[in-house]
């Protein structure tokens, strides 16, 4: 099973940030914070992983309180192209990787 | 980057039909994993391989086998396809890593499957 909790869906306009937080109040010490991207007719796309505090790259940044309870995929100024479906996964090497069902983000012009 | 190449973006079947979908990967990565992806349902994890020749069942293997022969390469069978294997198959590898922390998956872009 799953073990986090995240919005449904998600709209959002261009230039605008979004942040999607996830809930994983079971996360267990060895699990990481993981996010993937998936757009449509394509396979699922690693974005971000962190294990606590802030995490950026050059796509999205990641912010774990100190209690790691919870998550926030922060992405920066959307545009059009950032519609897609947003999974948070937590879990360390010796889970089998489970997809939840995902943010569906939609950026409006 | 790493690359994981389907070997069919869309393929057309019939009942009964043994199906061969294949996968390429050029990372010299340890793991591959073969899912479907059916609205609703989220990805389900059908076989994984940790080395070559190596396999292990999924949470749904029912009516599909694998192989590995080649480090780089992960094939998906159905031994003989039915209606309810109608999804999109995606293929996935990693690198096996180190210590606790998982090491994340890279997906080829799937292939359609329709069972007529």
């Amino acid at each position: 099973l799953a073990k986090t909790t995240q919005p449904i869906s998600m709209d959002s306009y261009e230039g605008q940030e979004v942040n999607i937080t996830c809930s994983h109040n079971n996360i267990a010490t060895n699990d990481y914070i993981t996010w993937y991207q998936q757009f449509p007719s394509q396979g699922p796309r690693f974005i971000i992983q962190g294990y606590k505090t802030k995490v950026t790259n050059e796509v999205a940044s990641l912010f774990i309180p100190a209690d790691r309870k919870s998550s926030t995929l922060s992405l920066p100024r959307v545009s059009l192209s950032d519609t897609a479906v947003y999974y948070c996964l937590v879990l360390n090497r010796d889970d089998k990787i489970i997809f939840g069902k995902g943010t569906r983000l939609h950026i409006l012009p | 980057d790493v690359k994981v190449t389907q070997s069919s973006r869309y393929l057309v079947k019939r009942t009964g039909e043994k199906v061969f979908l294949e996968c390429v990967q050029d990372m010299d990565h340890e793991n591959m994993f073969w899912y479907r992806q059916d609205p609703g349902l989220g990805l389900r994890l059908i076989y994984f391989s940790y080395d070559v020749k190596m396999k292990e069942k999924g949470d749904i293997p029912e009516g599909y086998s694998v192989s590995r022969e080649k480090k780089e390469r992960f094939s998906l069978i159905l031994e003989s396809a039915s209606t309810n294997q109608t999804s999109m198959y995606l293929c996935a590898s990693s690198p096996t890593g180190t210590g606790t922390q998982i090491q994340p998956q890279h997906f080829g872009d799937g292939t359609r499957l329709s069972i007529l």
